[in-house]
């Protein structure tokens, strides 16, 4: 079965943390997405990636193809990047559809 | 700027009614989606559309229906709505030659 799974599922953090957000998968993928979603709000495309790493701003985010797993860190956090990070994957030959997981909530206080 | 705008941001029905919910953007993609999204369970995918008229069940379509007559319009129907079926529903699209996803603002609808 393609599972996704990502940790921590919460995520409390101070304001000029360093945050990690981890997702692992069980087969291989042909990419995978890094998703932000704010409270009531709609979906925004943080990453796209199929390989190596991608940054953007305080957003890095990385994959590792034979460990099956990414990670996508923020920098310098501050409470606007309190929100619901979802990683989603497509897997097999198809861009199309998608796996996602249940998505991690982070909450950065100030 | 890619919009994906979904017609209404709040719904309330009664278990019964037929519902529709539309989703439109703006920049000629081919493939749209049709997600609902409930507490402890993440996103999962209803329905796809990869052309006009052309459509993919997803992981849960049972008790849903969708149209694409235009390009641009996707449309998610409930033909007979029932409980279960509150949630919030996602309507996105896909830029093929990047891979990257557009989501509207979501749709809660609420059946009574």
């Amino acid at each position: 079965k393609n599972e996704v799974e990502q940790s921590p599922q919460n995520l409390t953090a101070q304001e000029g943390e360093f945050i990690t957000i981890n997702c692992s998968y069980s087969v291989g993928i042909s990419a995978l997405h890094w998703l932000q979603q704010h409270p009531g709000g709609g979906i925004v495309s943080l990453f796209m990636l199929s390989s190596g790493k991608k940054k953007h701003g305080r957003l890095i985010a990385t994959i590792n193809i034979q460990e099956k797993h990414s990670s996508l860190h923020i920098t310098a956090s501050h409470p606007r990047d309190s929100a619901v990070y979802i990683c989603a994957v497509s897997f097999g030959g198809s861009n199309y559809k998608l796996t996602f997981g249940k998505g991690t909530l982070l909450t950065v206080n100030p | 700027d890619v919009k994906v705008t979904q017609s209404s941001r709040y719904l309330v029905k009664r278990t019964g009614e037929k519902v529709f919910l539309e989703c439109v953007q703006d920049m000629d993609h081919e493939n749209m989606f049709w997600y609902r999204q409930d507490p402890g369970l993440g996103l999962r995918l209803i329905y796809f559309s990869y052309d006009v008229k052309m459509k993919e069940k997803g992981d849960i379509p049972e008790g849903y229906s969708v149209s694409r007559e235009k390009k641009e319009r996707f449309s998610l129907i409930l033909e007979s709505a029932s409980t279960n079926q509150t949630s919030m529903y996602l309507c996105a699209s896909l830029k093929g030659s990047t891979g990257e996803l557009f989501f509207g603002e979501g749709s809660r609808l609420t059946v009574l």
